[in-house]
C-alpha cells in the first residue's frame, strides 16, 4: 500500500501565480479530502468527493480556489491567482466509506508558500 | 455548525509525567477519532470510538468517549519524548467529520 501520495512536497510562486496540487488516493478508497492546515486556523476541510463527485466544497475559501476529481485515482486542487494569504499545507487524505465513521488517510503534504 | 474543541492549544511535561487532554463538542456525535501528527509530519490515525462511555488503550495511550457522546479525553501514562507532537480529536456527525484545532504536547527529557 502506497498511501495517498502528493506532489509537489514543496511549491513556491509568486503572487497571482496558479499553483495546482496533485492527490493519488488510496486505491480502492471512494472519498477524498481536501484540507488546509495553518498555525492559526488549524485543519480546515476545503472539499469532500465521494465517488469522484464534489458532496461538500462549503470549506473552499473563494471562487479562486477550485478542485476536480476526474477519475477515482486522482485529483487537482487549483488556485488561481494565488495570494500571500494562501500560504499553508495542503493535505489530500481518502478514506473507504462515510467520513464520519471511517479512519482517514493522508497523504504527506503540499507546504505552498506564495511570496 | 458543529465545533470540536481542544484547549489549551500547547502543554508541556516532564519526561514521565502523566498527560491528559480533553476535545468537547457542541452536539452529540457519533463517533470519534484521534490523530497524531508528528513536526512536520502529517496527521495519522490512532483510534475511533463509537460506543457512549467507551474505553480504549494502546500500550500507554487510553481513549475514552464520554457517556453523553459530546467529549473525549486521550491520556498518556509515563509521557516519552517520542509522544512529541500534535493530537487531534475528529467529532463525526451526519456524514462530517470536524477537527479539533489540536493540542502540541512538548515532552522535556
Amino acid at each position: 500500500d502506497a498511501g495517498v501520495i502528493q506532489s509537489p512536497r514543496h511549491e513556491v510562486t509568486e503572487m497571482g501565480q496558479e499553483v495546482t496540487l496533485r492527490c493519488k488516493p488510496i486505491s480502492g478508497h471512494n472519498s477524498l479530502f481536501w484540507y488546509r492546515q495553518t498555525m492559526m486556523r488549524g485543519l480546515e476541510l476545503l472539499i469532500y468527493f465521494n465517488n469522484n463527485v464534489p458532496i461538500d466544497d462549503s470549506g473552499m475559501p473563494e471562487d479562486r480556489f477550485s478542485a476536480k476529481m476526474p477519475n477515482a485515482s486522482f485529483s487537482t486542487l487549483k488556485i488561481q491567482p494565488s495570494e500571500p494569504r494562501d500560504s499553508a499545507v495542503y493535505f489530500c487524505a481518502s478514506t473507504l466509506g462515510l467520513p464520519n465513521n471511517s479512519p482517514l488517510h493522508f497523504g504527506n503534504g503540499t507546504r505552498l508558500t506564495v511570496t | 455548525g458543529q465545533q470540536v474543541m481542544q484547549i489549551p492549544q500547547y502543554q508541556h511535561v516532564q519526561e514521565g509525567e502523566d498527560f491528559t487532554t480533553y476535545c468537547n463538542s457542541s452536539t452529540t456525535l457519533s463517533n470519534i477519532q484521534w490523530y497524531k501528527q508528528r513536526p512536520g509530519g502529517h496527521p495519522v490515525f490512532l483510534i475511533q470510538l463509537v460506543k457512549s462511555g467507551e474505553v480504549k488503550k494502546q500500550k500507554r495511550l487510553t481513549f475514552q468517549f464520554g457517556e453523553a457522546k459530546k467529549n473525549s479525553s486521550l491520556h498518556i501514562t509515563a509521557t516519552q519524548t517520542t509522544d512529541v507532537g500534535t493530537y487531534f480529536c475528529a467529532g463525526g456527525a451526519n456524514s462530517k467529520l470536524t477537527f479539533g484545532k489540536g493540542i502540541t504536547l512538548s515532552v522535556r527529557p
